[in-house]
């Protein structure tokens, strides 16, 4: 069936590269996402890639897409304390589900 | 600013009440969704609607039903509450007609505790 799988934990000191690494099983996804979950609020969209594109860069965040291996990544340069929260791979699979993950807890150390 | 909101942050309740979790949008979306979560586990779909009155079933609906009577709103029921439906529940809502990533708009959840 369709499953979404990520680390649980990942810490980093303030200013290193963080990278988030999530795996699907859906080869027929159309849309990858990586939401954000801040203490005590809802999921935000941070950012997406279309699945016939490799890359995707937006300032500080790049995501990579290796679908031959159905394996996303999020790299966050330059990490700060802000950073710091739950982040959350899914994939947009037919009809209306989104499939989400597990979330990654990144924890960014001054 | 897009806004979907929930009727409460935190809410304590005993086993066998009947709770009412509330939902409710401004942006005019199609699509509305109610998933839990909880540690380890991630999101996972409860109910989805798709229009007024039309209703999904998700991964996990035993225990939940939903109600959809306008766009706007829609409600997560639970008919009679036990302690292992205490979790965190989130509200979504999408529309077909936004950007093609069919982006979801979370509120900002609703901590369920069954005592």
């Amino acid at each position: 069936g369709e499953d979404v799988e990520q680390s649980l934990f990942l810490s980093v000191r303030e200013g290193d590269s963080s990278v988030i690494n999530c795996t699907y099983t859906d080869s027929s996804s159309t849309y990858l996402y990586w939401y954000k979950q801040e203490p005590g609020a809802g999921l935000q969209l941070l950012t997406y890639i279309f699945s016939n594109m490799d890359m995707k860069q937006d300032q500080r965040l790049t995501v990579l897409l290796n679908k031959k291996d159905k394996h996303l990544s999020l790299r966050i340069a330059d990490t700060q304390t802000g950073d710091s929260a739950i982040y959350f791979c899914a994939e947009k699979t037919g009809g209306f589900k989104t499939i989400f993950g597990a979330g990654t807890r990144l924890f960014v150390k001054a | 600013d897009v806004k979907v909101t929930q009727s409460s942050r935190y809410l304590v309740k005993r086993t066998g009440e009947k709770v009412f979790l509330e939902c409710v949008q401004d942006m005019d979306h199609e699509n509305m969704f109610w998933y839990r979560q909880d540690p380890g586990l991630g999101l996972r779909l409860i109910y989805f609607s798709y229009d007024v009155k039309m209703k999904e079933k998700g991964d996990i609906p035993e225990g939940y039903s939903v109600s959809r009577e306008k766009k706007e709103r829609f409600s997560l029921i639970l008919e009679s509450a036990s302690t292992n439906q205490t979790s965190m529940y989130l509200c979504a809502s999408s529309s077909p007609r936004d950007r093609g990533d069919n982006e979801q708009f979370f509120g900002p959840g609703t901590r369920l505790t069954v005592l």
